[in-house]
């Protein structure tokens, strides 16, 4: 299966603090995309990073994609409330999308 | 922009009704898609779009239909519903296959 399997499943941080969560998967993709998503509702795009490409930031994410281990990791920096949601990562390859389960990050105040 | 609207935002079926799920999108996007999130649980995606007149299917496509006869418009109709198709529905567009979705608002199905 293309489906990406995120690690940890639930993360709780303190406001300020950094959180890292991971993706891995199993076969090539042609991009890999962050998604957050607030108490069931629709998804919101954080960002794509290629296959050809290493790292990506946008504000206080930064994203790596190492290929060769078939790995991604995404960094939320100095941490908010408002950062609680769930975080997936979206694999894509030849118009078929995969999401993995997802990561539960809660920030407390 | 009105973005990626989708209705019913809520819906009860019995077991063998059909019903049609409705999305639009106003932003010109050729890549459209449906996806379901079962609880606890990512999207998978049940059927795409290239663009209007072509459809394809995902990774769980049985017991759906899709049609594409507008850029605009991608319904999702159910055919003969089962208690497993109980999820929550999310449509999706972006301006290529590949690139940054927008999703609408979901539509939660309950079916008894």
């Amino acid at each position: 299966s293309q489906q990406g399997e995120e690690d940890p499943q639930a993360l709780s941080i303190q406001e300020g603090e950094n959180a890292t969560m991971n993706c891995s998967y199993k076969t090539s993709i042609n991009n890999l995309q962050w998604y957050r998503q607030n108490s069931g509702r629709g998804l919101v795009h954080l960002i794509l990073i290629r296959s050809n490409e290493r790292e990506k930031h946008s504000g206080r994410l930064r994203v790596t994609l190492d290929t060769s281990k078939k790995s991604s990791s995404l960094l939320i920096t100095a941490s908010r409330a408002a950062d609680t949601a769930s975080y997936f990562c979206a694999l894509y390859n030849n118009n078929d999308m995969r999401f993995g389960a997802g990561t539960r990050l809660t920030v407390k105040p | 922009n009105a973005g990626v609207t989708q209705t019913p935002k809520f819906q009860v079926l019995k077991t063998g009704q059909s019903m049609t799920l409705q999305c639009a999108q106003d932003m010109n996007h050729e890549y459209m898609s449906w996806y379901r999130q079962d609880p606890g649980m990512g999207l998978r995606l049940i059927h795409y779009s290239v663009g209007a007149g072509i459809t394809d299917q995902g990774e769980v496509p049985n017991g759906y239909n899709v049609s594409r006869s507008t850029t605009e418009d991608f319904p999702l109709r159910l055919l003969s519903a089962a208690p497993s198709q109980t999820s929550v529905y999310f449509c999706a567009s972006s301006y290529g296959a590949g690139g940054e979705q927008y999703f609408g608002p979901g539509t939660r199905l309950t079916v008894t």
